[in-house]
């Protein structure tokens, strides 16, 4: 069976620092991956998909990036954290290359940025 | 389209009740629905989802209806329970994109 992996499930930063935030996906190839962004209360946005390799879509202009150096590997990161992006981070999976495939969400990540 | 940056409204609703949770999508192309439901400090899961060629489709006490007309999805969960408060999120996909993209979202409090 498929599993994802998120970690870790809290962290807290100073302001400035750099970020690093991993996620794995495990018994499933090729998977699409995705991170969402959800501040408290709030909706689920979409930061960044990758539907292979070193393939990265970005979704929105931001103090992120996202890479991935593995099939099911999927890194986010920043080199100087904002206050605004403290939040609950959310990694996921679908299916690859398929368009109509639920995603599947790994526990989160809540960031705090002091 | 997105709506991340709002409160999320909230429903009430006695345990035993139905409630019925709605959302509006603004993209004709979507192709594909599904809703989620986040329990707090947790990652979606999965309810049930509904392809663009139908207009019901039915779960374990949930049934979600799609009019394409007007783009708009409901969740319908029959006789509630407490384990059903949490927040409840529509997701489109839009045809020829292999991402989901998220509505706003619900929180759906039930009522003892």
């Amino acid at each position: 069976s498929q599993t994802i992996h998120q970690w870790p499930a809290t962290l807290v930063q100073p302001v400035g620092s750099p970020l690093s935030l991993e996620c794995t996906v495990e018994g499933t190839s090729n998977p699409n991956l995705y991170w969402y962004r959800q501040a408290a209360g709030r909706g689920l946005q979409l930061l960044f998909y990758s539907v292979g390799i070193g393939q990265i879509s970005s979704e929105v202009p931001q103090n992120l990036s996202a890479s991935r150096p593995q099939d099911r590997q999927f890194i986010l990161s920043s080199k100087k954290l904002l206050l605004s992006d403290s939040g609950f981070y959310l990694c996921a999976w679908s299916v690859g290359g398929s368009v109509n495939t639920e995603a599947f969400f790994g526990q989160g990540t809540r960031l705090t940025v002091v | 389209g997105e709506s991340v940056g709002l409160h999320l409204p909230t429903l009430s609703v006695q345990e035993g009740d139905n409630s019925i949770i709605n959302c509006a999508y603004s993209n004709s192309a979507s192709d594909y629905f599904i809703w989620y439901k986040q329990e707090s400090g947790k990652g979606p899961q999965f309810i049930i989802d509904i392809r663009s060629n139908m207009d019901k489709r039915q779960g374990q006490r949930v049934t979600v209806l799609l009019n394409k007309t007007v783009k708009h999805l409901s969740l319908q969960i029959a006789a509630t329970q407490p384990g059903d408060s949490a927040v409840y999120f529509c997701a489109e996909n839009i045809w020829g994109a292999q991402k989901l993209v998220f509505g706003q979202g619900t929180r759906l409090t039930i009522n003892p």
